[in-house]
């Protein structure tokens, strides 16, 4: 079945990049997600990437897709401490259906 | 707009009990999708409607069920509920049911089981 891992922590320091890695294993993978989740809340979508785009970059985010490694990552320039939170990767085949990752936490420190 | 809307948001219920979710979501969308999050197995997918109709559904046991009213809010219902139940469901929603379609999560509701 489809299998979509990280890294389980991060620690980076306020103003540097973060960076957060990703691997999937559906090779008909569509669509690639990084969402957001703070304590307490739901999700929050950060952004997605189609599977035939290498990079798209949105403000302070960059998303790299390697499609022949199956590799995913999500780099935050600038971090704050306002990204602290997890962050999960999910992918997306057919339908709407999305398996998500295990959830990176990351912790920016001052 | 507003967003994906989750009631209630905190339920506490007992072994064998039933609990229903409520998921209203946001004005437009006909796709809502159901997922379980628990410290253990992490973010699994429950099922997915479309226009009253499931159109996908996880591995989960047959206490776990769904449905979708015409106005396209959705309701689960969690039968004889045993501790292992204890998660936080979400609720997201999207404009249609196409591959494309990027979904948008509400809050949650973070139910415990005693």
């Amino acid at each position: 079945g489809e299998d979509v891992e990280q890294s389980l922590f991060l620690s980076v320091r306020e103003g540097d990049s973060s960076v957060i890695n990703c691997t999937y294993t559906d090779s008909s993978s569509t669509y690639l997600y990084w969402y957001k989740q703070e304590p307490g809340a739901g999700l929050q979508l950060l952004t997605y990437i189609f599977s035939n785009m290498d990079m798209k970059q949105d403000q302070r985010l960059t998303v790299l897709l390697n499609k022949k490694d199956k590799h995913l990552s999500l780099r935050i320039a600038d971090t704050q401490t306002g990204d602290s939170a997890i962050y999960f990767c999910a992918s997306k085949g057919g339908g709407n259906k999305l398996t998500f990752g295990t959830g990176t936490q990351l912790k920016v420190e001052l | 707009k507003a967003g994906v809307t989750q009631t209630p948001r905190y339920l506490i219920k007992t072994r064998g009990q039933q609990v229903t979710l409520s998921c209203s979501p946001i004005s437009g969308h006909r796709s809502v999708s159901w997922y379980q999050q628990t410290p253990g197995q992490g973010l699994q997918f429950l099922f997915e409607y479309f226009s009253e109709t499931q159109r996908n559904k996880g591995n989960f046991p047959g206490r776990f069920s769904g449905r979708q009213f015409s106005n396209s809010r959705s309701e689960m219902n969690v039968s004889t509920l045993e501790l292992g139940d204890s998660a936080l469901y979400l609720c997201a929603s999207s404009f249609s049911a196409g591959t494309s379609e990027t979904q948008y999560f509400g809050p949650g509701t973070r139910l415990l089981v005693l």
